[in-house]
């Protein structure tokens, strides 16, 4: 079956980096994508991969290992407004979007 | 301008009764979807159209049926409402087959 894993919840400091982790084991790779979703509104794009390697956009980055069926997240320099559920979703052979459940990043003052 | 609109964004309403959401997308993109986000935060794909052409219907009751009208919307319609119906429903486009897709605000459903 198709499967996408990442923590259910992890914590962090203000200012401080915290990175991710996504596995991932689908019927085909078309790519993978981390989306944002605030509490109580709408997911939202932050980042696509679809060859192995590191994406940097300002203060997110994010890396893809196809061998290793892996990704991950980092934020960098921490703020208050990145607390929200980081989603970690593969576009298979079919071009079908597999999500994981979301990691919930609180981050603390 | 909004790029997705769901309406509502609220729906409240009784066990056996039949709804309707709408969803509506101004970006002229060729697919558009809807999921379900229950209390655990999966988002479940239930629909796919692509130019008024159901391309995935995963296995979700058939109380449960998409109409496209047009290109620009993707209504969701529910029958016989149960109580397990209870989550946030997304609806979503995307211009192509591997892009990034644009959410609606979600509609919250609540059966009781």
């Amino acid at each position: 079956g198709q499967n996408i894993d990442q923590p259910t919840e992890m914590t962090a400091t203000e200012g401080a980096i915290v990175q991710i982790n996504c596995t991932y084991q689908t019927s085909g790779f078309n790519g993978l994508f981390w989306y944002q979703q605030h509490a109580g509104e709408a997911p939202t794009f932050l980042s696509y991969n679809v060859l192995d390697g590191l994406e940097e956009k300002g203060r997110f980055s994010s890396f893809l290992s196809r061998s290793k069926g892996y990704s991950y997240l980092l934020l960098k320099e921490l703020q208050m407004k990145d607390s929200a559920s980081y989603l970690c979703a593969v576009s298979d052979s079919n071009y079908q979007l597999i999500w994981g459940a979301g990691t919930k990043l609180i981050i603390k003052p | 301008d909004t790029a997705v609109s769901q309406t509502p964004k609220y729906l409240v309403t009784q066990m056996g009764n039949d709804k309707s959401i709408k969803c509506e997308q101004n970006l002229g993109h060729d697919t558009m979807y809807w999921y379900k986000q229950d209390s655990k935060k999966f988002l479940k794909i239930m629909f796919s159209y692509n130019n008024k052409e159901l391309i995935i219907n995963e296995t979700v009751p058939n109380r449960f049926s998409p109409k496209s009208p047009d290109k620009a919307h993707l209504n969701l319609h529910i029958n016989s409402l149960e109580l397990g119906d209870s989550a946030v429903y997304f609806c979503a486009s995307m211009p192509g087959e591997v892009e990034t897709q644009y959410f609606g605000p979600g509609t919250r459903l609540l059966v009781l």
